[in-house]
């Protein structure tokens, strides 16, 4: 069964600078069938990236994907206040999975 | 640009059954899939499963398999999930998602609260 690992679990940061999130796979995502989500307290998710490096409809370009196989990375190049928030790695197809998640909160 | 309006909170006893809808406006759950996820309090996303009718298929997380049932009507633009036996491990928060042919889950409702409690 696949299991997705998000690290770190929590991540310390202050508005402009640049966050780095991790997600690994437990076996080698096939399509690169990876996405990313942003989640906010009392909001539904948010779908960032798609694809592992796709850009979802109106994210800024601040956010952006790359990886494959078993490794993804999500990065956010200049932190925006809004951007604090739990962030969740996917593999969707047939049957998903999420990570447990990443938060990023203000130092 | 489609919009996901799910039903409203729900309050259930141990043992019941829950019905949860979540309705498209803007748009159709035809040619589409749709995907329901949870997220219980101070826990993270939970995929429950993914139903694709133009597929014929029907994907449910091996723990909910025996329990929980995901349905689309497309004459009312409306997908279902039905989650029986209740307890109150279950009390979280129950997403719908507009769920493309890849799998991908895009469009999202705003989450309908559940609480399982006597």
């Amino acid at each position: 069964e696949m299991v997705l690992t998000q690290s770190p679990g929590t991540l310390s940061l202050s508005p402009g600078q640049r966050a780095t999130l991790s997600c690994r796979a437990s076996q080698s995502i096939s399509s690169n069938s990876l996405a990313w989500y942003q989640k906010r307290p009392g909001q539904a998710p948010r779908l960032l990236i798609s694809g592992a490096s796709s850009r979802a409809t109106g994210i800024p370009d601040r956010f952006s994907g790359s990886g494959s196989g078993t490794d993804f990375t999500l990065t956010i190049s200049r932190l925006e206040p809004e951007d604090f928030a739990v962030y969740y790695c996917q593999h969707y197809g047939s049957s998903a999975i999420f990570g447990q998640g990443t938060k990023l909160e203000i130092k | 640009q489609v919009q996901l309006v799910q039903s409203g909170a729900e309050v259930q006893n141990p043992g019941s059954s829950v019905k949860v809808s979540c309705k498209a406006s803007g748009g159709s759950f035809s040619s589409f899939g749709v995907t329901w996820v949870r997220q219980a309090p101070g826990q993270g996303l939970e995929w429950m499963g993914t139903v694709i009718p133009i597929f014929l298929s029907a994907k449910y997380a091996q723990k909910f398999q025996d329990r929980v049932t995901i349905a689309t009507d497309e004459s009312t633009n409306t997908a279902y999930m039905d989650l029986s036996s209740l307890r109150s491990e279950d009390t979280a928060v129950y997403y719908c998602a507009r769920t493309n042919l890849n799998g991908l889950a895009s469009f999202w409702g705003q989450g309908t609260l559940l609480t399982v409690s006597s």
